[in-house]
């Protein structure tokens, strides 16, 4: 069974256009993430929710909007496009609390803008 | 928030060898844990040791171990008898308060 799954593992689309990125964890996790990684590989935190709520909201384009239905899932829709947003997008999850430990990553959805 | 600087951005080792990564971060939080994730060419992040702060004693996964200072806000990671399946990017990371930041990473090659 697969802990974090992201759709779709690729994704190649035109500037300009709309798209979605999916994440479900079934680990039970009350906190889910989503992780930009550039082509240099730096990994950049974007977004984390907790039980639904949003906890960190780092500087990032209004363009990019993260959806939580339930605390199972966390969606990522980015609008209009640009070249710049071509990248690997990590969604992870993590129990919540001070006392917390790793975070359990999915297997990264390839953006790749034209 | 939190920062994570790791000054290597490449390195390699022969086989069977001893490699170091360095790591230093900062974090004005008393209370945090750090980790070392590997992120081979499949790119999966794969968990390879952690660290809780409180803990003095090192942290040590078969042939992966740390050198905490805590003082130095400093984390390196060891890789003894390294294996060519060590091929990896690395990233260290800190986390508080369920916020986890990571380094721009040190990409290793195992030579045969």
């Amino acid at each position: 069974d697969t802990a974090v799954s992201q759709t779709p593992k690729y994704l190649v689309t035109q500037m300009g256009n709309d798209k979605s990125i999916k994440c479900e964890q079934n680990l039970g996790h009350d906190t889910m993430y989503w992780y930009k990684q550039d082509s240099k590989k730096f990994l950049k935190i974007m977004f984390s929710y907790n039980n639904k709520e949003l906890i960190i909201n780092e500087t990032v384009p209004n363009r990019f909007s993260p959806k939580s239905p339930d605390k199972a899932h966390l969606n990522l829709h980015i609008n209009s496009l640009e070249l710049g947003d071509s990248a690997v997008y990590f969604c992870a999850s993590s129990p919540w609390g001070r006392r917390t430990g790793e975070l359990f990553f999915g297997e990264g959805s390839r953006l790749t803008v034209l | 928030a939190q920062t994570v600087t790791q000054s290597q951005p490449e390195m390699s080792v022969q086989e069977a060898e001893t490699v170091t990564l360095s790591c230093t971060y900062d974090t004005s939080e008393s209370n945090y844990y750090l980790f070392w994730y590997k992120q081979p060419p499949s790119r999966q992040m794969i968990l390879v040791i952690r660290q809780e702060a409180y803990k003095q004693q090192n942290a040590t996964e078969n042939r992966f171990s740390v050198n905490f200072q805590k003082a130095a806000k400093s984390f390196s990671l060891k890789i003894s008898d390294s294996q060519l399946g060590d091929t990896a990017m690395y990233f260290c990371a800190t986390k508080n308060n369920n916020d986890m930041r990571f380094g721009a990473g040190t990409r290793l090659t195992v030579k045969p």
